[in-house]
């Protein structure tokens, strides 16, 4: 079946940089990606939409520019935390949505649990 | 907007005990439903979905949820849990017939535990 891949799966970094979370579809065309946040105990929050080719379309309380957000091509998405600080650790999980094998679905990704110092 | 709310936070079963996982939504309009399980350590899989026709969906693993309109609930069942069932689940929705980036919209979770 179809699988969404997160890379890195963890991540740990410092305080003020820049952290880089890839999302790929692998082996069907994703024409929106959504990125998700997820605080312990608590339910996924989501933080953007993508469709390929255009801006990030981002929910209300979410900084664009701290999360920036590309999706350029139909296979790839990424969400980089600029300048990260303490209270931007958390589990980031993006799901694809696209056509697969003459079915629209959507998918998940594993996450990506980043822990910033 | 629509908003999930799922009442049961946490619930321990035993063996071959049934399950019942509450699920309630709120929007103005028609919704597709879902049901998500989250295995510890795993990335979330889509366990069932309803989107119109027979309000008693069954989906993998021997679950299978009722939409019931008038309720606005969407609640999950299994007549028998077995241990590897232990995992969150979440119940989410998102608005029907608005195209490919219709979002959805995630309850807080239920965390379910089966002892042995």
């Amino acid at each position: 079946g179809a699988v969404v891949s997160q890379h890195p799966s963890r991540v740990i970094c410092k305080s003020g940089t820049s952290v880089k979370i890839e999302c790929r579809s692998l082996d069907f065309q994703a024409t929106t990606m959504f990125w998700y946040r997820q605080f312990p105990k608590q339910s996924l929050m989501l933080m953007a939409t993508s469709n390929e080719g255009s801006k990030a379309t981002y929910e209300q309380g979410v900084e664009k520019d701290k999360f920036l957000i590309n999706h350029a091509s139909l296979t790839l998405s990424t969400l980089t935390v600029t300048s990260a600080h303490p209270e931007d650790s958390s589990f980031y999980i993006c799901s694809a949505r696209g056509w697969n094998r003459a079915r629209e679905t959507q998918y998940f990704g594993p996450g990506t649990r980043l822990l910033v110092l | 907007a629509q908003s999930v709310s799922q009442h049961n936070h946490h619930v321990i079963l035993s063996e071959a005990a049934s399950l019942e996982l509450g699920c309630n939504y709120s929007y103005g309009g028609t919704v597709n439903l879902f049901w998500y399980v989250q295995y510890p350590g795993q990335h979330l899989q889509l366990l069932l979905k309803y989107f119109s026709g027979d309000p008693l969906v069954k989906g993998i693993k021997g679950f299978e949820a009722e939409f019931i309109k008038s309720k606005f609930s969407f609640n999950l069942r299994k007549p028998s849990v077995q241990w590897s069932d232990t995992a969150e689940y979440f119940c989410a929705v998102n608005p029907a017939n608005t195209g490919t980036a219709s979002k959805l919209t995630f309850g807080t979770g239920t965390r379910l535990q089966v002892t042995l």
